[in-house]
């Protein structure tokens, strides 16, 4: 049973490019969230997609962007980089819950400089 | 309003002694809790959850945490160290809020291992 992949895992980008990430979740999950993780500090709620719609957003401005596929799998957009942008970015996949909060399982991340 | 505390950012262990990480959180609703481990350059690996069952939780590696709801406290607790458990811990609540899976890090702890 595959876990959450993401790609690629190392990215270099330099500032004012696009850059696009990607993430699959584990077999039989639904929901993907994003998260960016600033080295040294805890992961940061960028966004959360169920049924290809974003259902909840972090404070991120609208230059970080996403889409949910069919099969559930989901992309990460980020227009305009910034230097801050540099991060490591985390997918997590779960079940869309009706009752008690859902696990969620992380993918191994995405790591993005921005130069 | 939502927060998560975790009260050390370093802690320094030596191998074979007891492991304590504390946490202290607040949510204005029934929150589950999660404790993450994060490898050096790794994505972040479930350690284990609280979701109303037992307060005891067990989970891998030999880890355990207890939900205190008097003390809002969910410490991490292992009675030996291994070598192998240094790396990054988090501390996650989550709750429902309108219909929509709230999550919030803490901004983790680093355990050392001495040999």
């Amino acid at each position: 049973d595959a876990g959450v992949t993401q790609s690629p895992t190392h990215l270099i980008k330099t500032r004012g490019q696009q850059v696009t990430l990607r993430c699959s979740p584990k077999s039989g999950h639904d929901t993907v969230s994003w998260y960016q993780q600033a080295l040294g500090q805890g992961p940061q709620f960028i966004f959360q997609y169920y049924e290809e719609e974003e259902r909840q957003r972090g404070n991120f401005p609208d230059r970080f962007s996403g889409h949910q596929f069919p099969n559930y799998s989901s992309e990460l957009n980020v227009n305009a980089l910034l230097l801050g942008d540099s991060a490591l970015y985390l997918c997590a996949s779960s079940l869309w819950g009706g009752g008690a909060p859902e696990t969620q399982y992380f993918g191994p991340g995405t790591r993005l400089l921005v130069l | 309003a939502q927060s998560v505390t975790q009260l050390d950012s370093h802690v320094s262990v030596s191998e074979g002694t007891p492991v304590l990480l504390r946490c202290n959180y607040s949510s204005s609703y029934s929150p589950s809790l999660f404790w993450y481990v994060q490898h050096p350059n790794k994505g972040l690996q479930l350690l284990l959850k609280y979701t109303s069952a037992a307060t005891l939780v067990k989970g891998i590696n030999g880890f355990e945490a207890e939900f205190k709801k008097s003390e809002t406290s969910f410490h991490l607790t292992k009675p030996s160290a291994h070598m192998s458990d240094a790396a990054e811990y988090f501390c996650v609540v989550t709750a429902l809020s309108g219909g929509y899976q709230k999550v919030t890090f803490g901004t983790g702890t680093k355990l050392q291992v001495i040999p």
